[in-house]
């Protein structure tokens, strides 16, 4: 079955170190990959996606993220974190097998940013 | 840019009563989502919806049903509404067809059932 694991439930780093968001997933084929943030008190907002091709994606914000294939990771990196990068992170999965619509999402991860 | 409203970001509801949270989208998209989150779950996939009038179950539908009446408008409705039933309700929206789309989120109605 399609899983979507992120280890951390929450992560503190000072401003202006680096960041780095673990996701690994259970797929049973080449899959849809996602990060989306959540402000507080927000909705979800698309990071970056992988789809096929190079398996380093840029995103939004500074962010990228590195498709592992041989480690089924997805994680989530920012050289230089800022006070706003404050949030709660969510990889997804997709898509189920025989529906198109259907992604699995994470339980989140929460960051916090020292001052 | 893709918006997804929701009818109301607060909402406090009685049990028993009868609740309708109201998505709406503006980009013609075929797909709408119902989710549910909560802490330690991440979201939940209640309903979705990938053409007016159609709908499909999502992983727990149980004590909620959905209409879709026009393309932009997706309703999530709480026939009875229980304590177990407090949480947080993204809608969502996609393109449709066989490719994978991202979903676009709109901001949330956080409902307490007291």
């Amino acid at each position: 079955a399609q899983s979507v694991t992120q280890p951390d439930i929450h992560i503190t780093v000072s401003e202006g170190a680096s960041l780095e968001l673990r996701c690994n997933y259970s797929y049973g084929a080449t899959p849809y990959l996602f990060w989306y943030v959540q402000s507080p008190g927000q909705g979800l907002q698309l990071l970056l996606k992988y789809f096929s091709g190079d398996t380093l994606v840029q995103g939004i914000k500074g962010f990228e993220a590195e498709f592992k294939r041989s480690q089924s990771s997805f994680n989530l990196r920012k050289p230089s974190v800022h006070w706003s990068d404050a949030a709660e992170y969510f990889c997804a999965v997709g898509p189920e097998r025989y529906n198109f619509n259907k992604f699995y999402f994470g339980s989140g991860t929460k960051l916090n940013v020292k001052p | 840019d893709v918006k997804v409203t929701q009818s109301s970001r607060y909402l406090v509801k009685r049990t028993g009563e009868k609740v309708f949270l109201e998505c709406v989208q503006d980009m013609d998209h075929e797909n709408m989502f119902w989710y549910r989150q909560d802490p330690g779950l991440g979201l939940r996939l209640i309903y979705f919806s990938y053409d007016v009038k159609m709908k499909e179950k999502g992983d727990i539908p149980e004590g909620y049903s959905v209409s879709r009446e026009k393309k932009e408008r997706f309703s999530l409705i709480l026939e009875s509404a229980s304590t177990n039933q407090t949480s947080m309700y993204l809608c969502a929206s996609s393109l449709g067809g066989t490719g994978v789309h991202e979903q676009y989120f709109g901001p949330g109605t956080r409902l307490t059932v007291t």
